[in-house]
Order: structure tokens, then sequence, then C-alpha cells
């Protein structure tokens, strides 16, 4: 069955700590996107990436960085953290198709203390 | 830029009954995709049904149907035959053709099926 997994489910971080959230897929998809869901917001791309070693700021970029050596791994990084980066980090992939959807990691819930 | 608009934060539907989520967008592009995903309280986002922008009929997936009218920018999502089930967040999303452009997202609609 193929997949996104992201390595956590539930993460409780202190401010100020650096945060890296994984994310893996198995799927050989070009594309991988990071973004966090707030209630009432939606969801909100923070950085993609279309390639190996290539990323793009998305609409909230702020506050973070990412990195993708590998094309199965996406990884996002809280440089420091803080209490307004609580929030669930979903981690999504594709193919550079407009007829081919996402499929979605199950999402980290991070807290940010 | 691309806009998705979901007017209904929240909605209830009687069990068995069918429902509507409404969903309207913005493009300048003609060639687009649209979609509907549902999540649970897991959090999980499952994937629901697809339209193209060129597809001449509407999209169905079981008891998922899109309404799709191209000329009002609209993509309603129709659930028929409501289950308790169905009770989770929805979102419409779009995706333009162009190389490696994100999929946007609405901000949802919670829908609460009642017994």
């Amino acid at each position: 069955d193929v997949k996104v997994t992201q390595s956590s489910r539930y993460l409780v971080k202190r401010t100020g700590e650096k945060v890296f959230l994984e994310c893996v897929q198995d799927m050989d998809h070009e594309n991988m996107f990071w973004y966090r869901q707030d209630p009432g917001l939606g969801l909100r791309l923070i950085y993609f990436s279309y390639d190996v070693k290539m990323k793009e700021k998305g609409d909230i970029p702020e506050g973070y960085s990412v990195s993708r050596e590998k094309k199965e791994r996406f990884s996002l990084i809280l440089e420091s953290a803080s209490t307004n980066q609580t929030s669930m980090y979903l981690c999504a992939s594709t193919l550079d198709r407009v007829d081919y959807g996402y499929t979605f990691g199950s999402g980290t819930r991070l807290t940010v203390v | 830029a691309q806009k998705i608009t979901q007017t209904q934060p929240g909605m209830f539907v009687q069990e068995k009954e069918a429902v509507t989520l409404d969903c309207t967008y913005d493009t300048s592009d003609q060639s687009y995709g649209l979609f509907w995903y549902k999540q649970p309280s897991s959090g999980e986002m499952i994937f629901l049904i697809y339209q193209g922008s060129y597809d001449e009929q509407n999209a169905t997936e079981g008891r998922y149907s899109l309404n799709f009218q191209k000329a009002r920018k609209s993509a309603n999502l129709v659930i028929s035959a409501s289950q308790l089930g169905d009770s989770a967040m929805y979102f419409c999303a779009m995706r333009v053709r162009k190389g490696n452009t994100p999929l946007v997202f609405g901000k949802g609609t919670r829908l609460s099926v009642i017994a």
C-alpha cells in the first residue's frame, strides 16, 4: 500500500528548540509539500519541493526551513520553535499532473510550550 | 492566483438525507482540476473526488458527486444518503495545469450527521 509517513503523530517541544518534522513517501512522487492546519484557517502552504534539493516558499514560510536531500524524504525544520507554531502539520506528495491529487501523511500535532 | 471559497463553516444533515457542500473557485487559467477531501476527527486527509475543467460530465464516486458549473465557477460536493461516518471536515481544492503548482485549499466545511 503506497503511503506518506510522518515520523511523529504527536510532539511536544519547548520554546526555542530546533524541531525536525520528517516525511517520507514511497511512491516516487516528484512533488512534496508541507502544510499547517489551524481551526478556521484551513490548510496553509509552508514550503514545497518539486525536485531533490529544490524548494519553493509557500504562503507562510517565516520561521520554517526545509530540506530535501533525497527524492523520498522532505523535512520541515523549525529553527527556533515558538508557541504560535503550535499546530497540525501535514505532509503530502504528488505527481506533476493536474489530475493527480495529493497523498497525505497522517499529520503531526505539534505543541510548543 | 487561485482562490477557493467555502462559505459554510458548519452544516448539519439528518442521516439518510442528501447534503450539498458549497465550493466556488477563482482562476484565470482555463485548464485546472478540482478536488474534494474529507478529514475525519482522526486527522487524515482522504481524497474523495476529482473534476477536470474540460470534463463534460459531472464526476461521481459512489455516494459522492460533484456538481460542476463552470460558468458559475462552482464545484459543489453532493453526498447522498448521509451516514454517521460522514461527519468530518470537508475541503475543496484546486490545481491549475502549470508545472509544479500546489493545490489551493478552501477553509473547509464541518459536516455533522445526526441520527
